[in-house]
């Protein structure tokens, strides 16, 4: 079966500093790999997705991830962290074969000192 | 926007009771979802349905049940809540295909 693991479960960064979050998924096959973000309180929302073509994916709030095949891998990266990207990062994963249901990760949370 | 509405934000319900979730999406989706929320577990998959009358187990489907009667709306019941299912539940949409979801607000179910 499909899993995706986060390596860290809490990350604390002060404002400015750089972020990086590890994503790896167990699967051979084609992949659609997806990153959410949930601020304290708030719903879900897609950060960035990624499904074909660049494997350097730009999403929302100056995020970016780069989905690296011989690794199984698709890290979440931003240059400079802001107070307010305070929250839980979920990775998530898609495949055909598991008719296109939502893996997710165990999630990171992030906590950005001011 | 696709908006999923869940219901209710915060539940209390006894151990035993019957306990129903709703959630409501208002953009034709074809398949929407079922997970429950717990930390560092993340969000696991409890039930989905791809279309009207159509359901399937997820990961996670022991002590839960599902209705969907109209293709907006997709219902998780706990047949006779237990304390272990307290959590937060959250409901999500999507078109066919490999298309990223869009979730509710979620409903933080608490059984005493």
């Amino acid at each position: 079966a499909q899993s995706v693991s986060q390596h860290n479960h809490h990350v604390i960064l002060s404002e400015a500093a750089s972020l990086e979050l590890g994503c790896n998924y167990s699967y051979g096959g084609t992949v659609n790999l997806f990153w959410y973000v949930q601020y304290p309180g708030q719903h879900l929302q897609l950060l960035l997705k990624y499904f074909s073509g660049d494997p350097l994916v730009k999403g929302i709030k100056g995020f970016e991830a780069e989905f690296i095949k011989s690794k199984f891998s698709f890290n979440l990266r931003k240059p400079s962290v802001q107070w307010s990207d305070t929250a839980e990062y979920f990775c998530a994963v898609t495949t055909m074969e598991y008719g296109n249901k939502l893996v997710f990760g165990a999630g990171t949370i992030l906590r950005v000192k001011s | 926007d696709v908006k999923v509405t869940q219901s209710s934000r915060y539940l209390v319900k006894r151990t035993g009771e019957k306990v129903f979730l709703e959630c409501v999406q208002d953009m034709d989706h074809e398949n929407m979802f079922w997970y429950r929320q717990d930390p560092g577990l993340g969000l696991r998959l409890i039930y989905f349905s791809y279309d009207v009358k159509m359901k399937e187990k997820g990961d996670i489907p022991e002590g839960y049940s599902v209705s969907r009667e109209k293709k907006e709306r997709f219902s998780l019941i706990l047949e006779s809540a237990s304390t272990n299912q307290t959590s937060m539940y959250l409901c999500a949409s999507t078109l066919r295909g490999p298309n990223g979801y869009t979730f509710g607000s979620g409903t933080r179910l608490t059984v005493v």
